[in-house]
């Protein structure tokens, strides 16, 4: 159980365009999302918190206009990165939080998606 | 934000050796999980402790919360390059804080 999934695994794509990521839990309901995103030979850094049916929650210097992220339903968070820069290149991975977590914040996550931009 | 400060950063040494990973802060924390990375995947849920001094095992590693809940340690015992990976302590009671992250490198 607590499987989640990302799609695409990799994309490469032009510079000014827009990508789309997927994020899934596949087997339990999520009330709340985390996209991060992680550098080469670096920890995870924590963009955005979503919870679904509301608007995400941004950290500090991560602009909202630029990775739009949706939370469709218990199941489904999406994250898109509106005309993409090289400098957007990068790992991005989900987590879930599952809606009856025990009292401790156990997150599982995605396997993340590489992109590139050119 | 609570941080939370792994050492050490790099940790290399030969199959069946043993090696021990700290997560320190000066918060006290809930509980800490313990993740494991591996190139291009997400963290992979090891363990997750929450009872002050508790230990937990699971298999070769041995996972210890400090009595205070401010520190956690992993123990490796005879290690294996299936060992190998970015090992990442985790805490927080709803936005994680990650610890900058330990890359072992079991050798053959």
């Amino acid at each position: 159980g607590a499987v989640v999934s990302q799609h695409p695994s990799w994309v490469i794509c032009k510079s000014g365009t827009s990508v789309k990521i997927e994020c899934r839990s596949l087997d339990f309901q999520a009330t709340t999302m985390f996209w991060y995103r992680q550098f080469p030979k670096q920890s995870l850094m924590l963009m955005a918190t979503s919870n679904e049916g509301s608007k995400a929650t941004y950290e500090q210097g991560v602009e909202k206009d630029k990775f739009l992220i949706n939370h469709a339903s218990l199941t489904l968070s999406t994250l898109t990165v509106t005309s993409a820069h090289p400098e957007d290149s990068s790992f991005y991975i989900c987590s879930a939080r599952a809606r009856l977590a025990a009292s401790y914040n156990e997150q599982f996550f995605g396997p993340g998606t590489r992109l590139t931009v050119l | 934000t609570q941080l939370l400060e792994q050492s050490p950063q790099f940790l290399s040494i030969q199959e069946g050796e043993n090696l021990t990973v700290y997560c320190n802060s000066s918060s006290v924390f809930s509980s800490l999980q313990w993740y494991r990375q591996e190139p291009g995947e997400g963290p992979v849920l090891l363990v997750t402790v929450v009872t002050g001094g508790e230990v937990k095992k699971l298999k070769r590693l041995t996972f210890q919360f400090g009595d205070a809940r401010k520190d956690s340690s992993l123990h490796i015992t005879a290690a294996q390059p299936g060992d190998t990976g970015l090992y990442l302590c985790a805490g927080g009671d709803y936005k994680l804080s990650f610890g900058a992250g330990t890359t072992v490198t079991v050798r053959a």
